[in-house]
C-alpha cells in the first residue's frame, strides 16, 4: 500500500486553460516526482522536486510547472492546454538517496478538448 | 540518451504457462534496472528491481536478471495466473538513484483461466 494519493483522479479541461494537479507523498518521503503516461506509452519523467526546488526535469516545456511544500506535498501545474496534453499524470514519492523504492499514486487523468 | 524497448504485446496466456517478457536497454554508466506493474485502474507497483550487473531481482515468483554483456533484464515468471493479468513496465534509472525513471512502453498481459 503504498499512501500516495493524487487528486482529482478526473478531469476534463478546454485547450488553452490551466489546470493544476495535487499529488500527497508518502509520510517520511521527501522527494516527488511527475510523470505523464499517454494512453498506450510508457511513463515520460516531467520533473523531480526535493526541498521544494525543482531537482531534473525532462523534456517538457516551461509551461509545465510544479511545487513542492514544507510538507513534502506537490502540485503539477499546466498553462495553456493542448489537446496532446490528455493523459494519465502520475505522482511517485521516495527518499532522495540511491537505491530507495519510488511510490506512485493511482494518477489523474486529464482530459483536453 | 537512455532509453528502454520492451516486446510489444499483448501477450495471452493460459493459466500455469511460462512467461518471457523481453527488455533490452541503452544506457550510459551503470543503471538500475526495474519492472514495474499496472493493474488495471491503479498507479505503478515495483515488481522487481536489479542494481549491479549478474543480479538477479525477484518477487511473487516473477525473476528477472541483470545482463551487462547482453544490455537486457527480461522478465520471467513460471507459472502465470489470472490474478497476474496487468500491463508490465521495464524501466531504468542512472547509478542507482531513483531519479529519473526512463520506462518502456509496456506489454500488456492477459491470463485466461
Amino acid at each position: 500500500e503504498t499512501g500516495v494519493t493524487q487528486s482529482p483522479t478526473h478531469l476534463i479541461k478546454t485547450r488553452g486553460q490551466q489546470v493544476t494537479l495535487r499529488c500527497s507523498s508518502q509520510s517520511g518521503h521527501n522527494t516527488v516526482s511527475w510523470y505523464q503516461q499517454a494512453l498506450g506509452q510508457g511513463p515520460q519523467f516531467i520533473f523531480q522536486y526535493y526541498r521544494e526546488e525543482e531537482n531534473g526535469r525532462g523534456n517538457f516545456p516551461p509551461r509545465f510547472s510544479g511545487l513542492q511544500f514544507p510538507n513534502y506535498s506537490s502540485e503539477l501545474n499546466v498553462n495553456a492546454l493542448e489537446l496532446d496534453d490528455s493523459a494519465l499524470y502520475l505522482c511517485a514519492s521516495s527518499l532522495f538517496e540511491r537505491g530507495t523504492e519510488a511510490f506512485f499514486g493511482q494518477g489523474t487523468r486529464l482530459t483536453v478538448v | 540518451g537512455n532509453s528502454v524497448t520492451q516486446m510489444e504485446g499483448p501477450v495471452t496466456l493460459s493459466e500455469e504457462a511460462f512467461l518471457t517478457i523481453n527488455c533490452t536497454y541503452t544506457a550510459t554508466g551503470y543503471p538500475s534496472l526495474f519492472w514495474y506493474v499496472q493493474y488495471p485502474g491503479e498507479g505503478l507497483q515495483l515488481l522487481l528491481k536489479a542494481t549491479k550487473a549478474d543480479d538477479k531481482g525477484s518477487n511473487k515468483g516473477f525473476e528477472a536478471t541483470y545482463r551487462k554483456e547482453t544490455t537486457s533484464f527480461h522478465l520471467e515468471k513460471g507459472s502465470v495466473q489470472v490474478s497476474d493479468s496487468a500491463v508490465y513496465f521495464c524501466a531504468l534509472t542512472e547509478g542507482g538513484s531513483n531519479y529519473k525513471l526512463t520506462f518502456g512502453k509496456g506489454t500488456l498481459l492477459t491470463v485466461n483461466p
